[in-house]
């Protein structure tokens, strides 16, 4: 059982279409997170999210696009993708962003295939 | 830059075997936290353990164990009484002490592999 889900758990998609991976924490966190994981790579951190308010974006191609209603959802909007953004997309939250040290937890993670 | 170094890309472990993990870090801060992240196949990333680096005593969690080395900046994972669930990918993370974007810093992962 984890606190944060995302969905869909696998995507396929085409270079032209537009989707979206959505992530939901029931952990009572103000702080949430995308990052990406790709083979034989660290994890990327993509954006980061405090009270609904984006704080960070890592330098992150436009074709990503985030979305945070509220602190509890965390939506990322993907179009006119590469094949080379085919990797696991992981979600996450945290207490507050704002506050040190506070860990990080994880969802299972979203498998993007862009063909 | 924080960088993490796994330097063992795949380790195996008889099970009720003890193992060890090496993880080595470069920063300039003093202050930070340090993470072990494990990754079943499921990929959901689990805490395992947490290291605050102003703490001397080494974190322990059940039959997870850290030897942290702030002056050699090394920060190793000791599993004892190896279990088939502890097969996993096993991530070092290395995190700034700092306000706004709490940012992990992960290592290339170690794969372990518990055989019965």
């Amino acid at each position: 059982e984890t606190g944060v889900t995302q969905t869909p758990r696998h995507l396929v998609m085409g270079m032209t279409n537009k989707k979206s991976l959505k992530c939901e924490q029931h952990l009572g966190h103000n702080a949430m997170y995308w990052y990406k994981q790709s083979a034989k790579k660290p994890l990327e951190l993509m954006f980061v999210y405090n009270f609904k308010e984006q704080t960070e974006n890592n330098s992150v191609p436009s074709r990503f696009s985030p979305e945070c209603p509220n602190s509890s959802h965390l939506f990322l909007h993907l179009h006119t993708l590469q094949p080379e953004d085919s990797a696991l997309y992981l979600c996450a939250s945290s207490r507050d962003s704002g506050t040190t040290g506070n860990t990080i937890y994880f969802g299972e993670g979203s498998w993007l295939t862009v063909v | 830059a924080q960088t993490v170094t796994q330097s063992q890309p795949e380790m195996s472990v008889q099970e009720a075997e003890t193992v060890t993990l090496s993880c080595t870090y470069d920063t300039s801060e003093n202050n930070y936290y340090l993470f072990w992240y494990k990754q079943p196949p499921s990929r959901q990333m689990i805490l395992v353990i947490r290291q605050e680096a102003y703490k001397q005593q080494n974190a322990t969690e059940n039959r997870f164990s850290v030897n942290f080395q702030k002056a050699a900046k090394s920060f190793s994972l000791k599993i004892s009484d190896s279990q088939l669930g502890d097969t996993a990918m096993y991530f070092c993370a290395f995190m700034k002490l700092q306000t706004g974007a709490n940012n992990l810093f992960f290592g290339t992962g170690t794969r372990l592999t518990v055989i019965p």
